[in-house]
């Protein structure tokens, strides 16, 4: 169980296209699901926090109106770069929150998208 | 200041041995949540183990186990017998509660990657 599936695993762009990220938990129900960006050799950092039927969260320093967030249903959340750059290129990965209990909350990790910009 | 301290870029371990990695936090909220990841080379995040704030009993998980000590704010990660499978990046993370509990996000430490040699 708790399997979070991304699509696509790698994708090649020109600069100036935008780039759509799929983010979807498989067997389960994810009333929040977790935008991170990681570049390489370095941790993970949250771009933004997605909540199903309402508008991303978005963490200081992360444009909104190049990330785009949607939320559609409790299984799907996107990510879409608009108008990429080069240096827009890094590993994002995304999670799922599966409430097992009050306390827990266990976040569930997708298996990321590379995107290069060229 | 750091929230989540990882001391350790890097870590090396007899096949089969035990290995402490370790990992301090800073908070000041009660109710929190600790949690380790492995990251391969692959990318994806794999969730290891979890530990509230309010848990009595350290956490295990098989071959994995928590070493927590709240006065100490530590939360190190034990893996008894290592396999080469083990090797990957090591992540630390912490959830502070004060959003309620269900949407708490996710802070993660720089990492150790941990080799294991046959």
């Amino acid at each position: 169980g708790a399997v979070v599936s991304q699509h696509p695993s790698r994708v090649i762009c020109k600069s100036g296209t935008s780039v759509k990220i799929e983010c979807r938990s498989l067997d389960f129900q994810a009333t929040t699901m977790f935008w991170y960006r990681q570049f390489p050799k370095q941790s993970l950092m949250l771009m933004a926090t997605s909540n199903e039927g309402s508008k991303a969260t978005y963490e200081q320093g992360v444009e909104k109106d190049k990330f785009l967030i949607n939320h559609a249903s409790l299984t799907l959340s996107t990510l879409t770069v608009t108008s990429a750059h080069p240096e827009d290129s890094s590993f994002y990965i995304c999670s799922a929150s599966l409430l097992l209990d009050f306390s827990s909350d266990t976040q569930y990790f997708g298996p990321g998208t590379r995107l290069t910009v060229l | 200041a750091q929230k989540i301290t990882q001391t350790q870029p890097g870590m090396f371990v007899q096949e089969k041995e035990a290995v402490t990695l370790d990992c301090t936090y800073d908070t000041s909220d009660p109710s929190y949540g600790l949690f380790w990841y492995k990251q391969p080379s692959s990318g994806e995040m794999i969730f290891l183990i979890y530990q509230g704030s309010y848990d009595q009993q350290n956490a295990t998980e098989g071959r994995y186990s928590l070493n927590f000590q709240k006065a100490r704010k530590s939360a190190n990660l034990v893996i008894s017998a290592s396999q080469l499978g083990d090797s990957a990046m090591y992540f630390c993370a912490m959830r502070e509660d004060n959003y309620g509990g269900s949407q708490g996000n996710l802070i993660f430490g720089k990492g150790t990657k941990l080799s294991v040699k046959p």
